[in-house]
């Protein structure tokens, strides 16, 4: 079953702008992860917040995460056309240890 | 090696035939995930292994897909007798342990015919 769902399903903005993607999970969770993928093939990891912890950042990438609303949001400020990829994010916990599930992502486009 | 490695990096196959899908992973990393993902959609989890734990094979869809690995290096996913359904990106991807992020190779696009 899914466990994250990400919203937007897709999000067109123009370079310069903030992008906001929010992810939704359903169990309780050791942690959340959000991936960048380009064109269909491998993922990159951007960054891992763990229960406990409430916002991580990473350059222009700043992760929020409410444990009590079971969900994570992702921003990106000061977008760039080279930011263009979807975006994913994946949680680790309910019944299954160790095992990472991954939402359907945003597709994110950032217009030059 | 640098990076997790798979191969082939594209294969096609007729159906009913079986395809072996490699996966090298970071020397060092104990776990190794294996993903599928259809076209435009999310990432649909495999099986993963973990050191010498029994492996976690919750997600093989059928008794057609089985996985192996050799101690905390090479897998190998085996799908037999393919079906059209099964055509898709088969993503491997590999961590310093459980609950840690994962590195990705770059996949195994199959196509069934």
């Amino acid at each position: 079953s899914q466990q994250g769902e990400e919203d937007p399903q897709a999000l067109s903005i123009q370079e310069g702008e903030n992008a906001t993607m929010n992810c939704s999970y359903k169990t309780s969770i050791n942690n959340l992860q959000w991936y960048r993928q380009n064109s269909g093939r491998g993922l990159v990891h951007l960054i891992l917040i763990r229960s406990n912890e409430r916002e991580k950042h990473s350059g222009r990438l700043r992760v929020t995460l409410d444990t009590s609303k079971k969900s994570s949001s992702l921003l990106i400020t000061a977008s760039r056309a080279a930011d263009t990829a979807s975006y994913f994010c994946a949680t680790d916990g309910g019944t299954s240890y160790g095992k990472l599930t991954f939402g359907q992502g945003t597709i994110l486009t950032v217009h030059p | 090696g640098a990076g997790v490695s798979q191969s082939p990096s594209n294969k096609v196959t007729e159906k009913g035939k079986d395809v072996e899908l490699r996966c090298d992973p970071i020397s060092g990393h104990t776990a190794l995930y294996w993903y599928r993902q259809r076209l435009g959609q999310g990432l649909e989890f495999l099986i993963y292994f973990q050191g010498n734990s029994a492996p976690d094979k919750s997600g093989l869809p059928s008794d057609r897909f089985s996985a192996e690995r050799t101690g905390e290096s090479v897998s190998t996913l085996t799908i037999q007798r393919t079906q059209q359904e099964d055509s898709a990106v088969y993503l491997c991807a590999s961590s310093l342990g459980l609950r840690e992020k994962l590195f990705f190779g770059s996949g195994t696009q199959l196509s069934v015919l």
